[in-house]
């Protein structure tokens, strides 16, 4: 199948700064896309999502940003806080119904520094 | 709480044992799904249920056999595994037949080979 993959597997940032995830998929077909965060011992817990016809949306304080030419979507934190530090997935549902899995990413994990 | 429950939540097993895995959930979704989490690869979708009725089997081992009693239940068996099969095993579930593909998922059961 298509692959969900994120740049950095590593990402460190100050408490109160903004942090910016990154994520390629190479599924041109894939018409929604799901940001998920786990922290340790959790499952992933959903964080926001964003369907093919939409470039932005956004959350209580995320954002994610879909760029469908380059193929890469973004999330965006803003003011970190130290419960913000989990690893961060990124994920795709194809084209096709709910019953679908989902596609993920390796994950990215953001370090908030005090 | 996500609403979707697994247990155990540790299990070890020798490699000729069978166990199961249990998950439930709670929001009267009609979808759901097991994943496995091995470290340093992303989330690998194993089987989807929809309705009870087995809609993907992701070329998963036959020493792996799901069963879906009712729309909220899901059972994974597990039999003659091998030491590879060391994961974390992440149950979700999600609504079928509407615009929203977000699923939800459990806490996971960290499975250990020896």
């Amino acid at each position: 199948g298509e692959s969900v993959g994120l740049h950095l597997p590593t990402l460190s940032v100050q408490e109160g700064d903004n942090s910016i995830i990154n994520c390629a998929y190479s599924n041109s077909a894939s018409d929604y896309f799901i940001w998920y965060k786990q922290e340790s011992g959790k499952g992933p817990q959903f964080i926001i999502d964003i369907r093919s016809n939409m470039d932005k949306r956004q959350g209580q304080r995320v954002t994610v940003l879909l760029n469908k030419t380059v193929k890469h979507l973004s999330l965006q934190i803003a003011a970190t806080q130290p419960g913000d530090s989990a690893v961060y997935f990124c994920a795709e549902n194809g084209s096709g119904g709910g019953a679908d899995g989902l596609t993920f990413g390796k994950g990215t994990h953001l370090i908030i520094q005090p | 709480e996500t609403g979707v429950t697994q247990t155990p939540r540790h299990l070890v097993m020798g490699m000729t044992n069978k166990k199961s895995l249990k998950c439930e959930q709670h929001l009267g979704h009609n979808a759901m799904y097991w994943y496995k989490q091995s470290a340093k690869k992303p989330l690998e979708l194993m089987f989807v249920y929809n309705f009870k009725e087995q809609t993907e089997n992701n070329s998963v081992p036959s020493r792996f056999s799901p069963e879906c009693p009712n729309s909220s239940h899901l059972f994974l068996h597990l039999h003659t595994l091998q030491p590879e099969d060391s994961a974390l095993y992440l149950c979700a579930s999600s609504p079928w037949g509407g615009t929203n593909y977000e699923q939800y998922f459990g806490p996971g059961t960290r499975l250990t080979v020896t």
